[in-house]
């Protein structure tokens, strides 16, 4: 089985700060990786896939970088509506499927 | 605009059984996987199966063979999860979610969720 670690669990930041959230895969998965934002109460939004590809709609203060095993999740200019936690995922292939444990984003 | 509704809470008794819909609005139904994920409270997402509907196939991780059924109903373009034989480690918020892309298996977009509690 493939895991995936994320880190920090847990960070903030202030407002129009800059974040960076990492992704670890235990295996090589090239770019077959995906990163969601989830608010409380909600469902889990794509942000983005294939490591860097922006969802339409997603804001490009938003980006992802990586391949292999080692992938990052960078906000810039943090804003308030940025708040929720924050989940990668693998989807090399259907069997493989794992998601992050997650990372809660606050506004400091 | 593609949407995924699913249907409402539930409350079950250790033992019984839960079946959750998920109905599609915005697109060919029969083209797109369909899975299933889940989330206990405070935890991490959790991946339950998926259905192609075009063909009725289907697959699941391990820990959940023998006990979960999925199935469709093409002319309503309705997704159905059953699970048997319920724990309390069942409760959990139940997604269903689509392929972001034919034959991609990452997850756009979801349903609402449906909260699935087993308590006795």
């Amino acid at each position: 089985d493939i895991q995936m670690t994320q880190s920090p669990s847990s960070l903030s930041a202030p407002v129009g700060g800059r974040v960076t959230i990492t992704c670890r895969a235990s295996q090589d998965i090239g770019h077959s990786l995906a990163w969601y934002q989830q608010k409380p109460g909600k469902a889990p939004r794509l942000l983005m896939y294939g490591a860097s590809i922006l969802q339409s709609g997603v804001p490009s203060r938003l980006s992802g970088s990586g391949s292999g095993t080692d992938f990052t999740l960078t906000i810039n200019s943090l804003q308030p509506e940025d708040v929720a936690s924050y989940y990668c995922q693998n989807y090399r292939s259907a069997d493989s499927i794992a998601f992050g444990q997650g990372t809660r984003l606050e506004i400091k | 605009q593609v949407q995924l509704v699913q249907s409402g809470a539930d409350v079950k008794k250790p033992g019984a059984s839960v079946k959750v819909s998920c109905k599609t609005f915005g697109y060919t139904f029969t083209d797109y996987y369909l899975h299933w994920l889940r989330q206990a409270p405070g935890q991490g997402l959790e991946r339950v199966g998926r259905i192609y509907p075009k063909t009725g196939a289907s697959d699941c991780p391990q820990k959940f063979r023998g006990r979960v059924t999925m199935t469709t109903n093409t002319s309503s373009g309705t997704a159905y999860m059953e699970l048997t034989s319920l724990t309390p480690d069942d409760t959990a918020v139940y997604y269903c979610a689509r392929d972001g892309t034919k034959w991609v298996n990452y997850f756009d977009p979801w349903g609402q969720g449906t909260l699935v509690t087993v308590s006795s």
